[in-house]
């Protein structure tokens, strides 16, 4: 059984840092693109970004480049999203999904970590 | 970036009924559009990705179409579990962009 468990969420001020985990099982980790969507409370879905297989490419949208990092172990089964320079518009939960072959839509979600910026 | 309106925002159906909900594209994406059901407080589900493919395990009585600038997603014999909100997700080209989101109500 496919399983995201996400985890690292919590309330840090504006200008703070966070870093998210994404643990998968059930599959091989290293065979797919895998993605972070976010939303925000009361709010529609956002893509965040996503990685390659192995690494070699990353996406980002606009809101988030040069604050967020996405990275992967594929030897530890684990996602990550390394947050910095938080802003209270980035409060959300933060969803890890598996993408569907090399298409950047996603089959499999996480039950999502909530990020709260606030001071 | 491709901006993704789904019609009506809100919709209120009778368990039984069959329902429609629309998604327009700002411009072509092929048939590169998803569809996914979220209940309150719960993670998305995928349903549909390609247009008209259906993920493992959903049921057939969800059903998509379309190519181009303009989807469907058409849910049939509406039971108490498929009342939540309905997105689609174009993903032809970067970054991905979701609709703002359908709520199936209970009438």
């Amino acid at each position: 059984e496919v399983q995201l468990v996400e985890s690292g969420g919590g309330l840090v001020q504006p200008g703070g840092s966070l870093r998210l985990s994404c643990a998968a099982s059930g599959f091989t980790l290293s065979s797919y693109w895998m993605s972070w969507v976010r939303q925000a409370p009361g709010k529609g879905l956002e893509w965040v970004a996503n990685i390659k297989e192995d690494g070699s490419e990353k996406y980002y949208v606009d809101s988030v480049k040069g604050r967020f990092t996405i990275s992967r172990d594929n030897a530890e089964n684990s996602l990550y999203l390394q947050m910095n320079s938080l802003r209270v518009e980035d409060t959300a939960v933060y969803y890890c999904a598996r993408d569907v072959g090399v298409a950047t839509t996603s089959d499999y979600w996480g039950q999502g970590t909530l990020v709260t910026v606030s001071s | 970036d491709i901006q993704m309106t789904q019609s009506p925002s809100s919709l209120s159906a009778s368990v039984g009924d069959r329902v429609t909900i629309t998604c327009r594209a700002s411009q072509g994406i092929s048939n590169h559009l998803a569809w996914f059901q979220q209940k309150p407080g719960k993670a998305p589900k995928s349903l549909i990705y390609a247009a008209s493919s259906l993920h493992s395990g959903v049921p057939s009585k969800f059903s998509g179409s379309g190519s181009g600038t303009d989807f469907t997603l058409t849910i049939s014999s509406l039971q108490p579990e498929d009342f939540a909100t309905y997105y689609c997700q174009q993903y032809n080209s970067y970054p991905p962009t979701f609709g703002q989101g359908t709520r199936l109500e209970i009438k």
